[in-house]
């Protein structure tokens, strides 16, 4: 089975400031990985991915995230947050089969 | 060129009566996700279509809960009796191929059992 853990629920970071997310997933082998981001009344949209390869990607928006196996994390990070980053990002994992298995997502707030 | 379209965007049931949500994935997209998500579940997988084959109905509730998808243009998502634990909001997905793990997400309809 495969399931996402995302430790912090809520998180606030002042504008300019950096940003860390953390998702640690479980899976038995090498997983695909992904961060998918929820703006208010809307649907969710993909962030980035990880496909097996180098360990950290870019994404949209100055977004990236990089995989470690041996931690088996693939945290989200940004240099510089923008009031417009106030979202709710999920973390998800996809084994074997075509299903992602998301983790219960971090509320971001951006304070002025 | 249009998202995914889901309908209706709110609905109101009252408690026993049936809720039929529609989905029209994105024109070319062989595969159909249905989620659920909920404040205290998160997002939990329903099932998923391969071209309008049902291919994984492991998340579905064995009792009450149906999905079909009769042409390549659309998917349905039918609750019977529904009952206020029902209440969600449900998102329909697409993809291009169904293994990528790229989903392409509708706005959901917000189901509301009294």
């Amino acid at each position: 089975a495969q399931s996402v853990t995302q430790p912090d629920a809520r998180v606030t970071v002042s504008e300019g400031a950096s940003l860390q997310l953390r998702c640690k997933y479980s899976y038995f082998g090498t997983p695909y990985l992904f961060w998918y981001v929820q703006y208010p009344r809307q649907g969710l949209q993909l962030l980035l991915k990880y496909y097996p390869g180098d360990p950290v990607v870019q994404g949209v928006n100055g977004f990236e995230a990089e995989f470690s196996k041996s931690n088996s994390s693939f945290h989200l990070r940004k240099a510089s947050v923008h009031w417009s980053d106030w979202a709710v990002y999920f973390c998800a994992v996809k084994g074997t089969g075509s299903k992602l298995s998301f983790g219960k997502g971090a509320k971001l707030t951006v304070s002025p | 060129n249009a998202g995914v379209i889901q309908t209706p965007r709110h609905k109101v049931t009252g408690k026993g009566q049936e809720a039929t949500l529609w989905c029209e994935p994105i024109s070319g997209h062989s595969a159909v996700f249905w989620y659920r998500q909920t404040i205290v579940q998160g997002l939990e997988f329903l099932t998923y279509f391969r071209n309008q084959a049902p291919i994984d109905d492991s998340g579905m509730p064995k009792e009450r809960f149906s999905a079909q998808m009769p042409n390549q243009s659309h998917s349905t998502l039918k609750i019977q009796s529904t009952q206020p634990q029902d209440s969600a909001v449900y998102l329909c997905a697409s993809s291009l191929g169904g293994n990528t793990g790229q989903l392409y997400f509708g706005e959901g309809s917000k189901l509301t059992v009294l």
